[in-house]
């Protein structure tokens, strides 16, 4: 099940950074932190996954600590299309595909 | 590179009947994975096709099955639907080797009456 732990809701000014933090205590060395969002009813978008270092993309930057146990999801610039239900996922060291969601991180970003 | 398409987007069905829903990954991939998404439960996963085989399966009565044929297209069936079956099913691929990210599809919303 969910090996994951994150604030139900933030909100966030449009222009500012957004911080969405996630506590993944249990993880174990070789899985990885991935993060998708969800935009109400649509298919979840995958923003950005890494596994011991920092990462970054286009969309977003991913802060894991250094003992793994938690991270933190920065979308530096939030817009309104950011407003979305953030999901972070440690993936299941099992052979194939298998995410396990948690209930994410609502995230509104006001104008 | 076409994104992951199911059909039908919308689809009404009721109690008893049964309903097959499909799902066309993105060109290569070879993993589908298909998810049901409800309210009251969230996002669960249902199984993983590789390769025409089953390889993984979630925690969901024997009603839900699916198949997946050469051309990697999958496809779900649930048989004699229940209103709790409502829901959006989320179907994702990979290429399906190792550690992969998984794309998703729109989804098909269903309701059962």
């Amino acid at each position: 099940d969910a090996k994951t732990t994150q604030p139900p809701s933030m909100d966030c000014a449009e222009g500012r950074a957004a911080n969405l933090p996630c506590n993944h205590s249990t993880i174990s060395g070789n899985e990885y932190v991935y993060w998708y969002r969800q935009i109400h009813s649509q298919g979840p978008q995958y923003i950005i996954h890494g596994l011991k270092n920092n990462e970054t993309n286009e969309m977003a930057s991913l802060i894991i600590t250094e003992d793994r146990k938690s991270s933190t999801l920065i979308l530096p610039h939030a817009t309104l299309r950011d407003t979305a239900v953030y999901y972070c996922i440690v993936r299941v060291a099992l052979s194939g595909n298998q995410f396990y969601f948690g209930t994410g991180t609502s995230l509104t970003v006001i104008p | 590179k076409a994104g992951v398409t199911q059909t039908p987007r919308y689809l009404i069905k009721t109690r008893g009947q049964q309903v097959t829903l499909s799902c066309s990954p993105i060109s290569g991939h070879r993993s589908v994975s298909w998810y049901q998404q409800t309210p009251g439960q969230g996002l669960q996963f249902l199984f993983e096709y590789f390769s025409e085989t089953q390889r993984n399966k979630g925690n969901f009565p024997g009603r839900f099955s699916g198949r997946q044929f050469s051309n990697s297209r999958s496809e779900m069936n649930v048989s004699t639907l229940e209103l709790g079956d409502s829901a959006l099913y989320l179907c994702a691929s990979s290429g399906g080797q190792g550690i992969e990210t998984q794309y998703f599809g729109p989804g098909t919303r269903l309701l059962v009456l």
